[in-house]
């Protein structure tokens, strides 16, 4: 069955350091990849997406992510992470005709002072 | 222009009730997702129309679940004799094809008491 992992229940990072959620998938076939993040009692904003080519993915607010193919994985970097970055964090693979989101079970994002 | 709207924001029904949550989706979107996300956890499938035609319902978890867009624009989500484990986010999102990024409501809070 398909399955999108997030390891990293929680992490936590001081202000201007880096970032890096990591997010592994199991699907035979080529993925639609997204992140999206979640502030406390929003719904889901769309950070970027990886449909095919590059497989370096620039999104909003300084977040990009990678495809790496051999390794089932796209995760998400940001350089330098900012106070209003503190949120869940999901990654979700697009799959079958419909498109349907299946995903991770998030990455909790704390940022100290 | 405006996004996903979902109403009511939050409702409390007692154990036994019917309820019914609104999706208005982006004008023009042709594809409509609803989502279940739990205490914690990643949004999970419901169900899905593309225009008026409901497509894939084979997340709804039991056949309490219903769900309809009789003109391929608003749809609605009923539960039937909610249960305590039906307290959850629904989230409503629209996409205006398939395989491409779907926008979010902010949800519907059920807490079934």
């Amino acid at each position: 069955a398909q399955s999108v992992t997030q390891p990293d229940i929680h992490i936590t990072v001081s202000e201007g350091a880096s970032l890096e959620l990591r997010c592994n998938y199991s699907y035979g076939a080529t993925p639609y990849l997204f992140w999206y993040v979640q502030s406390p009692g929003q719904g889901l904003q769309l950070l970027l997406k990886y449909f095919s080519g590059d497989t370096l993915v620039q999104g909003i607010k300084g977040f990009e992510a990678e495809f790496k193919r051999s390794q089932s994985s796209f995760n998400l970097r940001k350089p330098s992470v900012h106070w209003s970055d503190a949120a869940e964090y999901f990654c979700a693979v697009g799959r079958g005709n419909t498109g349907k989101l299946i995903f991770g079970q998030g990455t909790t994002l704390q940022v100290k002072p | 222009g405006a996004g996903v709207s979902q109403s009511p924001r939050y409702k409390v029904a007692k154990r036994g009730q019917d309820v019914a949550l609104r999706c208005d989706p982006i004008s023009g979107h042709v594809s409509l997702f609803w989502y279940q996300q739990a205490l914690g956890q990643g949004p999970e499938f419901l169900t899905y129309f593309q225009n008026e035609a409901q497509l894939d319902k084979s997340g709804l978890p039991s056949d309490r679940f219903f769900a309809e867009r009789p003109e391929g624009s608003v749809s609605t989500l009923k539960i039937q004799r909610t249960q305590q484990e039906d307290s959850a986010v629904y989230l409503c999102a629209s996409s205006p094809r398939v395989h491409y990024e779907q926008y979010f409501g902010p949800g519907t809070r059920l807490t079934v008491t």
